[in-house]
């Protein structure tokens, strides 16, 4: 079975200071994981993904995750936010195998408030 | 931006009659998605589809269903609508059973009075 748990739906931080976005995974094949971007009234920005290759992923506006299978987590991480990091993010899994193959699965996302 | 154009973007309908929302792209992408979101349960899949004539149903797929009879248009039927599908539907695409990337359209937003 497939899962993702955003551990925090809502997290807010002072411009400047960095950012954690936590969430774990099950899988029960080895997934992809992907870090979404929505703005309001937007569609979704792909930010990152991981996809069987290096566990530090680097995405786009300095984001960046690290894959631990240990703990199942894929973690969003920034040195720095900024005002515009303000939105609404997802962590989603996709199983590269099996009867859900080609599927996503979307945790329910946490919500970033950036002061300034 | 992938060429991804879901119409309407906007759409209030009354409960019981029927509403079809349509997703066209232009990627010649595989593979077409439908799902919704609504606060707190994040986005959720209603149908999708891995070629002409080929879907199959996702988490949420009563009350729902879906056509494709081109590659590049993906319809969602909402036969009687009810108030509990009021909500914001996705498109999505992507060119292999094993996800590398995906690519969403602007949204529905969909009000049932």
């Amino acid at each position: 079975a497939q899962s993702v748990t955003q551990l925090d739906s809502h997290v807010s931080v002072s411009e400047g200071t960095p950012v954690l976005l936590r969430c774990n995974y099950s899988s029960s094949y080895s997934p992809s994981l992907f870090w979404y971007v929505q703005h309001p009234n937007k569609g979704l920005q792909l930010l990152l993904k991981y996809t069987s290759a290096a566990t530090l992923v680097k995405g786009i506006n300095g984001f960046e995750a690290e894959f631990k299978k240990s703990e199942t987590s894929f973690h969003l991480t920034k040195p720095s936010a900024h005002m515009s990091d303000a939105a609404e993010y997802f962590c989603v899994v996709s199983p590269e195998r099996g009867s859900t193959l080609g599927r996503l699965y979307f945790g329910r996302g946490t919500q970033l408030t950036v002061w300034p | 931006d992938a060429g991804i154009t879901q119409s309407p973007r906007h759409k209030v309908t009354e409960t019981g009659t029927p509403v079809t929302l349509r997703c066209h792209q232009t990627e010649n992408h595989r593979y077409m998605y439908w799902y919704r979101q609504d606060p707190g349960h994040g986005l959720r899949l209603i149908h999708y589809s891995y070629g002409v004539k080929d879907t199959d149903k996702g988490e949420v797929s009563d009350g729902y269903s879906v056509s494709r009879s081109k590659t590049e248009d993906f319809l969602l039927t909402l036969e009687s609508a009810t108030s509990s599908q009021t909500s914001v539907y996705f498109c999505a695409i992507s060119d292999s059973r094993v996800i590398t990337e995906a690519f969403f359209g602007q949204g529905t937003r969909l009000t049932v009075v």
